[in-house]
């Protein structure tokens, strides 16, 4: 979906670092959420938000922080203190009303050495 | 807590065949049911949702079936195709948590030439 935008695509960083990943949307959504993708576990729910400067933790949200300083913008940090950050990261967002739809971006792929 | 139970977790069919794969979730509160498909290495894309009002909601060669007594909804797709083999997954909106939606653990779906 071109209206969500992550990047980078691979990202690649030294166990103990901090890691931000990028998510920009422009379809003037309110909602935004962040996924962690591991093969055979589906899409578990890190962060989500449903207006600036406002946001809720998910089922995983250990080890994770986020901001939403501005309504097109959800940026996650991966910290140190996140045990196993190696993962296919997701973000997305959606319109309001019961009924609008998840639109994901491209996600970006985390490999942590 | 609150989640979403899917199965199977790897359906096989031949081509022509009909696939159902179903989907438990926990809170009651819950009031909108997407399907998503993800192909390899790419985001996962809607081919499907419906809402807690409706029992049965179809699109071509996929439908969808909601029980909201029993808390258990169903992707049908008929006459696979090659082109369907994919991973699905379902989800719930809880709407009563801020707009938090929970995914099922995903279907590989294999149909055979």
């Amino acid at each position: 979906d071109g209206g969500i935008t992550q990047s980078p695509k691979y990202l690649f960083r030294k166990e103990g670092q901090n890691v931000t990943l990028s998510c920009e949307q422009n379809l003037n959504h309110d909602a935004m959420y962040w996924y962690r993708q591991d093969p055979g576990q589906g899409l578990r729910l890190i962060y989500y938000s449903q207006i600036v400067n406002d946001f809720q933790k998910g089922d995983i949200a250990e080890g994770y922080s986020v901001s939403r300083e501005k309504k097109e913008s959800f940026p996650l940090t991966v910290t140190s203190a996140q045990k196993n950050p190696t993962a296919f990261y997701l973000c997305a967002s959606r319109g309001q009303g019961a009924d609008s739809p998840l639109h994901f971006g491209n996600g970006t792929r985390l490999t942590v050495t | 807590g609150e989640n979403v139970e899917q199965h199977p977790s790897t359906l096989s069919v031949q081509e022509g065949d009909s696939a159902v794969i179903k989907c438990t979730y926990s809170d009651s509160a819950s009031n909108y049911f997407p399907w998503y498909k993800q192909e390899l290495g790419k985001r996962p894309q809607l081919i499907i949702d419906i809402r807690s009002n409706v029992g049965e909601k179809k699109d071509q060669r996929i439908a969808v079936t909601l029980n909201k007594t029993a808390k258990h909804f169903s992707l049908h797709i008929t006459e696979t195709q090659p082109e369907d083999s994919a991973v699905y997954f379902c989800a719930a909106l809880l709407y009563n948590q801020g707009g938090k939606l929970i995914f099922g653990q995903g279907t590989e779906l294999s149909v055979k030439p």
